[in-house]
């Protein structure tokens, strides 16, 4: 997990603002996916993305968007229709699809001004 | 839906003991099961995993157990430390898709 890396560490949105985060690997992971977990919860599945120039939306998608333009990169932006953003953000890649293990980036915590 | 059912959501142990966490699943068709340890305010941290074509895995004080008739697993610390002391999160997955269905964490406190 240590080839991947979130920026920033801490990020303030002000209102109606749209927000970007990094995630970046160097694993030459084909999978990669989005988390949200707030505070004293489990993790809940933003995005994912199986491939170069694919992605998929997971369980609360709503007010986020996605690219995948390098198989190193899949940067998350938050947009101002997500009406309840401040969260800890959690990035993580895989090898490839299904049942294999999921290393996850040391996140970034988004707060809002 | 698919659900991963986690209990207890608080431990407290004393050094020295053993703890257990359980997970249940809802969908058979799941074959994968890892847990992570998180610290706070750090990333989640594969610590063991196991596959659905065997009943146990151990890893010096962990061990994981799977029981695929009653569709639960089960984390096991023997000897716990004071640096036990997590969240930890169970998940299941199955093959062909991408997504683990995670449980929703046990705090556990090992007390010295």
């Amino acid at each position: 997990d240590g080839g991947i890396t979130q920026s920033p560490k801490y990020l303030f949105r002000k209102e109606g603002q749209n927000v970007t985060l990094s995630c970046e690997q160097n694993l030459n992971h084909d999978a990669m996916y989005w988390y949200r977990q707030d505070p004293g919860q489990g993790l809940r599945l933003i995005y994912y993305s199986q491939i170069v120039n694919d992605f998929q939306k997971g369980d609360i998608a709503e007010g986020y968007s996605v690219s995948r333009e390098k198989k190193e990169s899949f940067p998350l932006t938050v947009t101002s229709a997500q009406k309840n953003p401040t969260a800890f953000y959690l990035c993580a890649s895989s090898v490839n699809r299904g049942s294999e293990t999921q290393y996850f980036g040391p996140g970034t915590r988004l707060l809002v001004l | 839906g698919e659900n991963v059912e986690q209990h207890p959501s608080t431990l407290s142990v004393q050094e020295g003991d053993s703890a257990v966490i359980k997970c249940t699943y809802s969908d058979s068709a799941s074959n994968y099961f890892p847990w992570y340890k998180q610290e706070l305010g750090k990333r989640p941290q594969l610590i063991i995993d196991i596959r659905s074509n065997v009943g146990e895995k151990k890893d010096q004080r962990i061990a994981v157990t799977l029981n695929k008739t009653a569709k639960h697993f089960s984390l096991h610390i023997t000897e716990t430390q004071p640096e036990d002391s997590a969240v930890y999160f169970c998940a299941a997955s199955k093959g062909g898709t991408y997504k683990y269905i995670f449980g929703t964490g046990t705090r556990l406190k090992v007390l010295a």
